[in-house]
């Protein structure tokens, strides 16, 4: 079974203060890797998709990273509109069919000004 | 353009009641997705439709829940005899379409559902 394990749970950083989060996974072979950001009340929002490792993408202040067993989420001089819950998820490689997309429980990010 | 939208956003109902939730994607999406997100827990996939193939029901937690797509587009997720344990909140997505290479889901608001 595809499992996503994210940490932390939360994180609190001061503005301007950088960091990451992780995305830990366990698939049998991995189609691709997905960043979403989701706001209270509001569905989640696509950032980035990964497909192979070594793999990075970049949007603002965001990068995301990609190896065989996990992904970073880098976080440079964030502001407090960065303050969100960061989901991963990741597709399983498969013949015919849909392949589930498995979410992890996310990563609640708050930024102090 | 519009993006994915649901009514209602939130519903409070009786317990044993049936609810209808309604989802109406991204026009051209091909592919949708119904949720299910818990406090403190992971989304939970439901069901899936992609075009005129048979959907992927194998998320479906009970025979209570069900889910229909009309004409390839608005889709309504029925709940009978809604128990306690139904209360989340009911996201749906859709993509452009699937293929080798899954494609970003985009999602709507989502419906909190309650269940007194």
């Amino acid at each position: 079974e595809d499992q996503v394990t994210q940490s932390p749970e939360a994180l609190r950083l001061q503005e301007g203060e950088s960091s990451s989060l992780n995305c830990s996974y366990t698939v049998s072979g991995l189609r691709g890797l997905f960043w979403y950001r989701q706001d209270p009340g509001k569905g989640p929002e696509f950032l980035f998709t990964l497909y192979s490792a070594g793999e990075e993408k970049e949007k603002e202040r965001l990068k995301a990273t990609l190896t065989k067993k996990e992904s970073f989420l880098h976080i440079t001089a964030p502001k407090p509109e960065d303050s969100a819950t960061y989901l991963c998820a990741v597709q399983p490689q498969g013949s015919g069919g849909y392949q589930k997309v498995t979410f992890g429980t996310g990563t609640k990010l708050q930024v102090i000004p | 353009g519009a993006g994915v939208s649901q009514s209602p956003s939130n519903k409070v109902t009786e317990k044993g009641k049936d609810v209808e939730l309604r989802c109406d994607p991204i026009s051209g999406h091909t592919a949708l997705y119904w949720y299910r997100q818990s406090l403190g827990q992971g989304l939970e996939f439901l069901i899936y439709f992609q075009g005129n193939s048979a959907p992927d029901k194998s998320g479906l937690p009970s025979d209570r829940f069900s889910a229909e797509r009309t004409g390839g587009s608005v889709s309504t997720l029925t709940i009978q005899r809604t128990q306690q344990e139904d209360s989340a909140v009911y996201l749906c997505a859709s993509s452009l379409h699937f293929g080798r290479v899954q494609n970003e889901q985009y999602f709507g608001p989502g419906t909190r559902l309650t269940v007194t």
